[in-house]
C-alpha cells in the first residue's frame, strides 16, 4: 500500500533553473507533510515541511506547495545548483511526530 | 550543528545472532525514532519513542525487536535473532518539537549473511 507516491523516479534539471518534484498521497487523515533530501551513505536531512492548514511554505531557495483537495504537494527550488542533486523524499504523518510514512524518492540531478 | 551520532556505521552479524544498533540522540530532544531502507527500497518506520516507552510500533517491529534508553544519552535497537532480510541501513532519529521535523543520524549498514 503506497500512501505516499512520488511518481517520478528520476529528474534532470540545469542549473539556474527550476526544479519541481511531486508527491500524492492517499490518506487523507495525513496532517503534516516533509521533505527530506539525502546522499549516498548519510541519513536524510530535513528541508522542509507544511502542515495541512496552510497551501504554501516557502524557506530560502525552497518552496512547499499543498492542494489538499487534490492531495498533491510538490516541492519547488528555484535557481537549481549542482549541490542541490540528491534524493528528494517526500514523508507524511497524520499528527506532527508521529510515523512518518515515505514515498520512494526522486533523485534530482542538477547539471551545470 | 548537533547531530545524531549511530554506530557502528557498518555490521555484519550471521544469521541468528542477536545485534544492537546504539544511537546518540541530541540532547535536549524527548522524541527518539528507528527507521530502516532496505536497498533499493523506500524509507519505513519502526517504532516512536518518548517519555521511556513506544508510543508507536509499526508492524515490522515484531517480537524480535526491541528498543530502550539504558541511560540519559543512549537509545538502542536490538535485534534478537536476525533473518537475512533485516539487511538494510538503519536510522535513528530524534525531534525536540516534532512539528519542525526530526533529525536523522547518519545510519547503520546491518549486512545479515
Amino acid at each position: 500500500d503506497q500512501q505516499v507516491k512520488q511518481n517520478s523516479p528520476s529528474l534532470s534539471v540545469q542549473e539556474g533553473r527550476i526544479s519541481i518534484l511531486n508527491c500524492d498521497y492517499t490518506n487523507s487523515m495525513f496532517d503534516y507533510f516533509l521533505w527530506y533530501k539525502k546522499y549516498p551513505a548519510e541519513g536524510p536531512t530535513f528541508l522542509i515541511s507544511i502542515s495541512s492548514i496552510k497551501d504554501k511554505n516557502e524557506d530560502g531557495r525552497f518552496t512547499v506547495f499543498l492542494n489538499k483537495s487534490a492531495k498533491h504537494l510538490s516541492l519547488h527550488i528555484v535557481p537549481s545548483q549542482p549541490g542541490d542533486s540528491a534524493v528528494y523524499f517526500c514523508a507524511a504523518s497524520e499528527q506532527a511526530g508521529t510515523a512518518l510514512i515515505f514515498g520512494k524518492g526522486t533523485t534530482l540531478s542538477v547539471s551545470s | 550543528e548537533p547531530e545524531v551520532t549511530q554506530t557502528p556505521s557498518h555490521q555484519v552479524t550471521q544469521m541468528g545472532q542477536e545485534v544492537i544498533l546504539r544511537c546518540v540522540p541530541i540532547s535536549n530532544h524527548l522524541y527518539f525514532y528507528w527507521y530502516r531502507q532496505i536497498l533499493g527500497q523506500k524509507v519505513e518506520f519502526l517504532v516512536s519513542f518518548y517519555n521511556n516507552e513506544i508510543s508507536e510500533k509499526s508492524e515490522i517491529f515484531d517480537d524480535q525487536f526491541s528498543v530502550e534508553r539504558p541511560d540519559g544519552s543512549n537509545f538502542t535497537l536490538k535485534i534478537r535473532s536476525t533473518k537475512l532480510e533485516d539487511s538494510a541501513m538503519y536510522f535513528c532519529a530524534s525531534s525536540v518539537r516534532t512539528v519542525y521535523g526530526y533529525t536523522f543520524g547518519s545510519g547503520t549498514r546491518l549486512t545479515v549473511v
